[in-house]
């Protein structure tokens, strides 16, 4: 089974501070992404990152960045948190198969509040 | 600018019922819509999907219909069980939007034992 593993369930984080969100996956997906989860929203996609090294912007970058080093592991980063970003975090992985589409899988998600 | 929309936010529907889950997209590229399912604390996972050169794919108790002129599909979930109570998001994707997945606002379905 595959396995997306994030680092933290539950953040809580002050105004300005620099908050990391980890995410892990197991079965050498080469496709990366993020998404924030908001009532009346849906899923939007903030990062995406198809290769080590590489990263794309989705749909709502601002305020955040990303690191993918190892191609395992994706990370978020908020460089100054602000109430507005909190919400529920998702990470998904998916394989690149040259399919018309590769089933995403995601993570348990990290719900973060920033006071 | 939301191109896919779930215009129910929920849904309760008895045991043994059928359920009907609907959803509108705005962009005609997109090529393959997907249904995810969430339960709390728990990471969406895939459900059933429909290619746009398709009218219909069955898989079970769930099936997905896709009218393209109406951009409009329905996910149809026959017979409902409890188990079935989750919140349900359709999601859209294509080449022409380098694969990247457009997702609705999400139903939360009840099913009332």
């Amino acid at each position: 089974d595959v396995k997306v593993t994030q680092s933290s369930r539950y953040l809580v984080k002050r105004t300005g501070e620099k908050v990391f969100l980890e995410c892990v996956q197991d079965m050498d997906h080469e496709n990366m992404f993020w998404y924030r989860q908001d009532p009346g929203l849906g899923l939007r996609l903030i990062y995406f990152s198809y290769d080590v090294k590489m990263k794309e912007k989705g749909d709502i970058p601002e305020g955040y960045s990303v690191s993918r080093e190892k191609k395992e592991r994706f990370s978020l980063i908020l460089e100054s948190a602000s109430t507005n970003q909190t919400s529920m975090y998702l990470c998904a992985s998916s394989p690149r198969t040259g399919n018309a589409w590769d089933e995403q899988f995601f993570g348990p998600g990290t719900r973060l509040t920033v006071l | 600018d939301q191109q896919v929309k779930q215009n129910s936010p929920s849904l309760s529907v008895q045991e043994g019922r059928i359920s009907i889950l609907n959803c509108d997209y705005t962009n005609s590229m997109f090529d393959y819509f997907l249904w995810y399912k969430k339960y709390p604390a728990e990471g969406p996972t895939f459900l059933i999907s429909i290619s746009s050169i398709k009218d219909k794919n069955e898989d079970g108790r769930f099936t997905v219909f896709l009218n393209k002129s109406a951009k409009h599909l329905s996910l149809h979930i026959v017979p409902s069980q409890p188990g079935d109570s989750a919140v349900y998001f359709c999601a859209a994707t294509g080449t022409s939007v380098g694969n990247q997945f457009y997702f609705g606002t999400g139903t939360s379905l009840t099913v009332i034992p």
